[in-house]
């Protein structure tokens, strides 16, 4: 079975403009989470998603936004793309609304650098 | 709100000697704890979790991590390092969110230890 597939792998923007970013969950898999790693950090959690619906959001600005689409594959926005925006963002997929102990399976993330 | 703390940035071993990457949780209630491993250039791979029994957990790739109520810590730990386990490690805990009255999980992950396990 495939496992969390992101992409692209790489992008690099500049200043003020916007970006896209787009994973797919492994097959079965209802909820998305998205996290931002800053090199030498842990990653930070931005959203949660299930069944199409925003179920957590954490301490980022507007500019980041994200929807979930029927197929559960996920798009993450950042509009006015700022330099400390460069870093790994990494989609997370699992069966439920992490309730439980179900694990996060990662994605090998998108890095994104801001000139 | 919960948190993990991994103390040591770097830790090194020699191949075949065992190995411990260190980390301590806040919690309150039950931890829900994870460790995943990254190596470069890759995203974050599942390796045990604690949720609730024994405290000695086992996980992939021969790891297993031991999980102490008293010190509030939750060690991993391998018997015999080899040179592929060298990555970077990272402790996690389960953590809520509030939103919209319903709440959600999420998972707050320490700063990382970078092992290096030389030939």
């Amino acid at each position: 079975d495939a496992g969390v597939t992101q992409s692209p792998t790489h992008l690099i923007k500049t200043r003020g403009q916007h970006v896209t970013l787009r994973c797919s969950p492994i097959s079965g898999h209802k909820s998305v989470s998205w996290y931002q790693q800053v090199l030498g950090q842990g990653p930070q959690f931005i959203f949660q998603y299930y069944e199409k619906e925003e179920r957590g959001r954490g301490n980022f600005p507007d500019r980041f936004s994200a929807r979930q689409f029927p197929n559960y594959s996920s798009e993450l926005n950042v509009n006015a793309l700022l330099l400390g925006d460069s870093a790994l963002y990494l989609c997370a997929s699992s069966f439920g609304w992490l309730q439980s102990n179900q694990p996060q399976h990662f994605g090998d993330g998108t890095r994104l650098s801001i000139l | 709100a919960q948190s993990v703390a991994q103390p040591e940035d770097q830790v090194n071993v020699a191949e075949g000697n065992p190995l411990t990457v260190k980390c301590t949780y806040s919690v309150s209630g039950n931890p829900y704890l994870f460790w995943y491993v990254q190596y470069p250039n890759r995203g974050l791979q599942f390796l045990l979790k604690y949720i609730t029994g024994d405290n000695l957990v086992k996980g992939s790739y021969g790891f297993e991590a031991e999980f102490n109520k008293s010190q509030t810590s939750f060690h991993l730990k391998k018997p015999s390092a080899l040179v592929s386990d060298s990555a970077l490690y990272f402790c996690a805990v389960r953590d809520m969110v509030s939103y919209s009255g319903a709440g959600s999980y999420q998972l707050t992950f320490g700063k990382g230890t970078k092992l290096s396990v030389i030939p």
